[in-house]
């Protein structure tokens, strides 16, 4: 079955440069959310979008913006990196009508050097 | 958002049950229990959810006390893959809503 898909797997970014993440949920899967895991540390909510719109908001930098795509796919935009920027970036998606579980990407891994 | 509660760490030996708890004593009437378990490097996977009643899948049982202010994952017998950490996480009725992780469970598996 189709899983959610993340790109790049990996990424090198330096101090104060850019980065574009991107993440393809699972067909017919209309929220999408966005996760930080810093090293050592759980999950970090934050944002989602339902229906290519904004639904929550939680813990993002100013920095940090994201958007979902027509068709469902999402991007995180990060600027102004910093060092502290450096984890794990999860993607889920799930359906909302019914009750279902949230399925996750493998991540991409940041690294500011 | 409710908050649950679960042990820092777990040890099991292989081939034998695994009884993961969770306290969860502020959920409110419409949060679902649902269960996510995280290998190292790895994006957290599905394990179970359910809202009252106890949930049996391929993978795992999930016990909800009648009150609905713990509850317990059930690994069957754990294998060494099992080894990851495990968190219990209350999510709310409405469509859209996240998941917050807390601290889950360090479930060390032995040979």
């Amino acid at each position: 079955a189709a899983g959610v898909i993340q790109s790049p797997r990996h990424l090198i970014k330096e101090k104060r440069e850019t980065a574009t993440l991107k993440c393809y949920p699972i067909p017919r899967h209309d929220t999408v959310y966005w996760y930080q895991q810093g090293p050592g540390q759980d999950p970090q909510f934050l944002i989602s979008f339902y229906e290519k719109m904004q639904s929550d908001k939680g813990s993002i930098p100013d920095r940090f913006s994201a958007q979902q795509f027509s068709d469902y796919h999402s991007e995180l935009n990060m600027s102004s990196l910093e060092l502290g920027d450096s984890a794990l970036y999860f993607c889920a998606s799930s359906r909302t009508r019914g009750s279902y579980g949230y399925t996750f990407g493998s991540g991409t891994r940041l690294t500011v050097v | 958002d409710a908050k649950t509660t679960q042990p820092n760490s777990m040890e099991s030996n292989e081939e034998e049950p695994v009884h993961l708890p969770c306290n969860h004593s502020t959920i409110s009437g419409t949060d679902y229990i649902h269960w996510y378990r995280q290998l190292p490097s790895q994006g957290p996977e599905y394990v179970i959810h359910g809202l009252t009643s106890n949930v049996n899948n391929r993978m795992a049982s999930l016990a909800i006390a009648e009150d609905r202010k713990s509850s317990t994952l059930i690994l069957h017998r754990a294998t060494l893959r099992d080894a990851a950490v495990y968190y219990c996480i209350l999510r709310g009725g409405g469509a859209t809503n996240k998941l917050i992780f807390g601290t889950g469970t360090l479930l060390a598996v032995q040979p």
